[in-house]
């Protein structure tokens, strides 16, 4: 089986520009979710997504959003980039929701 | 509100020796509960969950972590260590309905291993 798949791996923006980051999900799980993890830091939940809704989201501003495609892929964006927004940005899949969760690699942002 | 917490944030043992690491959790209900490590650089890899039953679950690479529902903890063990475990450890709690749930990490415990 396929595992996660998280593209770009390394992304450098500059701030106040916006950035579209990717996920794949493992094949046959519908429910996809959004960390974002900070140096030195445990992951920190951003949003989910279940069938193409969203049903779920942390403490996290409107310029983060996201979207879940038919075929469960996902998108995250972030708007007007900041400084503290670089970090390790993390998607996970799951079957069923709330429950064994697969993280991909991630993908390290950059903000100078 | 639910919490985390990994009251290590470093710890260092020699290869061979045994292994403990720490994890207290607040959550009203019933908690599902994970145990996941992270390289250098890399994703999470999940190392074993708990869901209900035996409170003594094992995992993979020689890891097992016992349930203490009256200690609010589920701390993760193994008998001998090896250098390749040297990472990051991060327990996790899902919170929510079983429609929202979401993970809760702790702040990760760093493991070195001494030759």
């Amino acid at each position: 089986e396929t595992g996660v798949t998280q593209s770009p791996t390394h992304l450098i923006k500059t701030r106040g520009q916006q950035v579209t980051l990717r996920c794949s999900s493992q094949s046959g799980h519908n429910t996809v979710s959004w960390y974002q993890q900070a140096l030195g830091q445990g992951p920190q939940f951003i949003f989910q997504y279940y069938r193409e809704e969203e049903n779920g989201r942390g403490n996290f501003p409107p310029r983060f959003s996201g979207l879940q495609f038919p075929n469960y892929s996902s998108e995250l964006n972030v708007n007007a980039l900041e400084l503290d927004d670089s970090a390790l940005y993390l998607c996970a899949s799951s079957l069923v929701l709330g429950y064994g969760y697969t993280f991909g690699s991630g993908t390290r942002l950059t903000v100078v | 509100a639910q919490s985390v917490t990994q009251p290590d944030i470093h710890i260092t043992v020699s290869e061979g020796a045994s292994l403990e690491l720490r994890c207290n959790y607040s959550y009203g209900a019933t908690p599902y509960l994970f145990w996941y490590v992270q390289s250098p650089g890399q994703g999470l890899q999940l190392l074993l969950k708990y869901f209900s039953g035996d409170t003594l679950v094992q995992g993979i690479k020689g890891f097992e972590a016992e349930f203490k529902r009256s200690q609010s903890s589920f701390n993760l063990r193994k008998p001998s260590v090896h250098w390749s475990d040297a990472a990051e450890y991060f327990c996790a709690v899902v919170t929510g309905s079983s429609n929202t749930g979401k993970l809760i990490f702790g702040q990760g415990t760093t493991l070195q291993v001494k030759p």
